[in-house]
């Protein structure tokens, strides 16, 4: 079945670039989400790419995605303490709309000052 | 809207207690999904329904484990009996229909942490 694959923590220091990176398994995802999960909250979508594009901008987000090596990156651009939280990478199982996310198991970022 | 409201937040039990676990998904929303979160799994996808109508509920682990959504607004899942580790968070997301334009985003309840002792 479809996979997908997350480093489990990182740790920046405050104005520093963040990288979490992502792989999965499903070439047939239209597209690839990265969530945002705060202490004690639920998920929220931080931003998406399709997958007919390689890179996606979003003020301090940049989405990287290789197609060909299945892999997907997020970089917080001067990352802040704010920033910490978990983040998940996801694909939609089966392509096209199902519905259904196949979710990665969580990257913990931790921002020191 | 007030986004998908679930309850309780907290439920602290005993082990062979029956648990019912609610949700209310943003209105308009026709996709329901109950998540579970632990540290050891990750986050699963438990169950999920269109229109009310379960589409995939491979990921429930047991029989101990069901769900309904009898209409549109509201959705249960309960556990009976329950165990020491079925303790995890326990989510509801929902999602506006599939159609053009739709990314596929899902929106997350807060959660409902169970403790079963």
């Amino acid at each position: 079945g479809e996979d997908v694959e997350q480093s489990l923590f990182l740790s920046v220091r405050e104005g520093d670039s963040s990288v979490i990176n992502c792989t999965y398994t499903d070439s047939s995802s239209t597209y690839l989400y990265w969530y945002k999960q705060e202490p004690g909250a639920g998920l929220q979508l931080l931003t998406y790419i399709f997958s007919n594009m390689d890179m996606k901008q979003d003020q301090r987000l940049t989405v990287l995605l290789n197609k060909k090596d299945k892999h997907l990156s997020l970089r917080i651009a001067d990352t802040q303490t704010g920033d910490s939280a978990i983040y998940f990478c996801a694909e939609m199982e089966g392509g096209g709309n199902t519905g259904k996310l196949i979710f990665g198991q969580g990257t913990t970022l931790q921002v020191k000052p | 809207d007030a986004g998908v409201i679930q309850s309780p937040r907290h439920e602290v039990t005993e082990m062979g207690q029956e648990v019912t676990l609610r949700c209310k998904p943003i209105s308009g929303h026709d996709y329901l999904f109950w998540y579970r979160q632990t540290m050891m799994r990750g986050l699963e996808l438990l169950i999920y329904f269109n229109n009310n109508v379960p589409i995939d509920d491979s990921g429930m682990p047991e029989d101990r484990f069901s769900a309904k959504m009898p209409n549109a607004s509201f959705s249960t899942l309960k556990i009976q009996p329950s165990e020491p580790r079925d303790s995890a968070v326990y989510f509801c997301a929902s999602a506006p229909p599939a159609q053009g334009g739709n990314t596929g985003e899902l929106f997350f309840g807060e959660g409902s942490r169970l403790t079963v002792l």
